[in-house]
């Protein structure tokens, strides 16, 4: 069925690092793909999303861009700061059953220090 | 404006006992979610709601769990009797229906610990 793989955490970086977590999918048809965020204590944040091959999202110094050939929607931000540690999540947009829902990714902890 | 709330943030409870979680989405979001999320995993979906109705409860544990949301605004989620496996997060979320899911919100969640 459809699912989402992504890096296993937890990643520990040093301020103004570069940031790269992978995430693969698995799907029928051609699914929107998204990353969301959880910052402590707080609930799951939209932080990009791509609907199409090719597309690139990107928000608050965050990119991935959705390849295909790949299956990849790889998360990069070139300089982190220690307010992004968090723990992200990869997800794609499925039709099952006439209902769409998330399909999540397990979640890769980011521990970024100053 | 406010987002989503949830309540309790945590609750502990001893194996057998009922439980019940509840939700208030942002206002004017007509579809509303529940999701379970266990230690080092991701969200999955118990069931989704479009305005009273449950639309797709196909992963919802019927026998114990049950979940209603009266006039298509605030919605409970209860688990009745609680198993040691429940220990969970119970997140809730909402989003405007014409939109669709990608712009879910979501709660801080409800920690629920059973012993």
């Amino acid at each position: 069925g459809d699912s989402v793989t992504q890096m296993e955490g937890p990643v520990t970086l040093s301020e103004e690092a570069f940031l790269t977590i992978n995430c693969t999918y698995t799907a029928t048809g051609y699914p929107s793909l998204f990353w969301y965020v959880q910052y402590p204590g707080e609930g799951l944040q939209l932080l990009l999303k791509a609907t199409k091959a090719d597309d690139k999202g990107s928000n608050k110094g965050f990119e991935a861009t959705y390849r295909k050939e790949t299956t990849s929607f790889h998360l990069e931000k070139g300089s982190v700061q220690v307010s992004d540690s968090a723990v992200y999540f990869c997800a794609l947009r499925v039709t099952q059953g006439g209902s769409e829902k998330l399909v999540f990714g397990k979640g890769t902890k980011l521990t970024v220090n100053p | 404006e406010a987002g989503v709330v949830q309540s309790p943030r945590y609750k502990i409870i001893e194996k057998k006992q009922p439980v019940a979680f509840w939700c208030n989405p942002i206002s004017g979001h007509n579809t509303l979610y529940w999701y379970l999320q266990n230690l080092g995993q991701g969200p999955e979906l118990l069931i989704r709601y479009e305005n009273e109705e449950a639309v797709d409860d196909s992963q919802l544990p019927k026998d114990r769990f049950s979940a209603e949301r009266l006039k298509g605004v605030d919605s409970t989620l209860k688990i009745q009797p609680a198993e040691l496996g429940d220990s969970a997060v119970y997140l809730c979320a909402s989003s405007l229906v014409s939109v669709g899911p990608d712009t879910q919100y979501f709660g801080p969640g409800t920690r629920l610990t059973v012993l």
